[in-house]
């Protein structure tokens, strides 16, 4: 079974759509991240979300927001795409949040902006 | 932010040779550092996370050490094997569980 999926692979949309991706984690951890993956190949945090604490990287645009229905789940949408946004973005997760746990990865979303 | 950097970009060695890369971070507020391994077309897998100054990390071939106070951290591999090839990232933490990653130095031993 895969510890942390993410669903679609991959996305292709237009300008200006409105469009989310899942991710799900069956290891019982506590903690969730989102990272986006850039043009120069740098992982860097958008969210990290515990216990319904969501702490924001605050680059991020407010067009991003993530969305936990349960502990297992933490879904990223995404309104009125542009351009900029097409990137690889990976979920990941720990078993809590301040110790030096593992984070465990998805196998990422590669979303294109046409 | 913080910045990260990982040396070399890219490295191609013979199967059999050893080999090491170079991550550097800010030694203020250091908390963990974190290595991983990344191969094309799957996940990043947790190789070591490591904390003290002078720590030093061993799974099979792969080594790692750490100097806090210079900032860097040395991922070694003894004698490398093809299937070794990957992108290994290295990430620091400085609390709250916020990794910040390098942009990775790319392994490919050559059969």
């Amino acid at each position: 079974d895969t510890a942390v999926s993410q669903t679609p692979k991959y996305l292709v949309t237009q300008m200006g759509n409105d469009k989310s991706i899942k991710c799900e984690q069956n290891l019982g951890h506590d903690t969730m991240y989102w990272y986006k993956q850039d043009s120069k190949k740098f992982l860097k945090i958008m969210f990290s979300y515990n216990n319904k604490e969501l702490i924001i990287n605050e680059t991020v645009p407010n067009r991003f927001s993530p969305k936990s229905p349960d502990k297992a789940h933490l879904n990223l949408h995404i309104n009125s795409l542009e351009l900029g946004d097409s990137a690889v973005y990976f979920c990941a997760s720990s078993r809590r949040r301040g110790g030096t746990d593992t984070q465990y990865f998805g196998p990422g979303t590669r979303l294109t902006v046409l | 932010i913080l910045n990260v950097e990982q040396s070399p970009q890219s490295l191609h060695v013979q199967e059999g040779d050893s080999t090491n890369f170079t991550c550097s971070f800010p030694s203020s507020n250091f908390y963990a550092l974190h290595w991983y391994r990344w191969e094309t077309a799957k996940s990043p897998e947790a190789l070591f996370v490591m904390t003290l100054n002078g720590d030093e990390k061993k799974k099979g071939r792969i080594s790692a050490t750490l100097n806090t106070k210079e900032g860097y951290s040395y991922l070694y591999i003894k004698g490398s094997q093809p299937e070794d090839s990957a992108t290994y990232l290295c990430a620091s933490q400085t609390g709250a569980n916020n990794l910040f990653f390098g942009t990775g130095t790319r392994l490919t031993v050559i059969p």
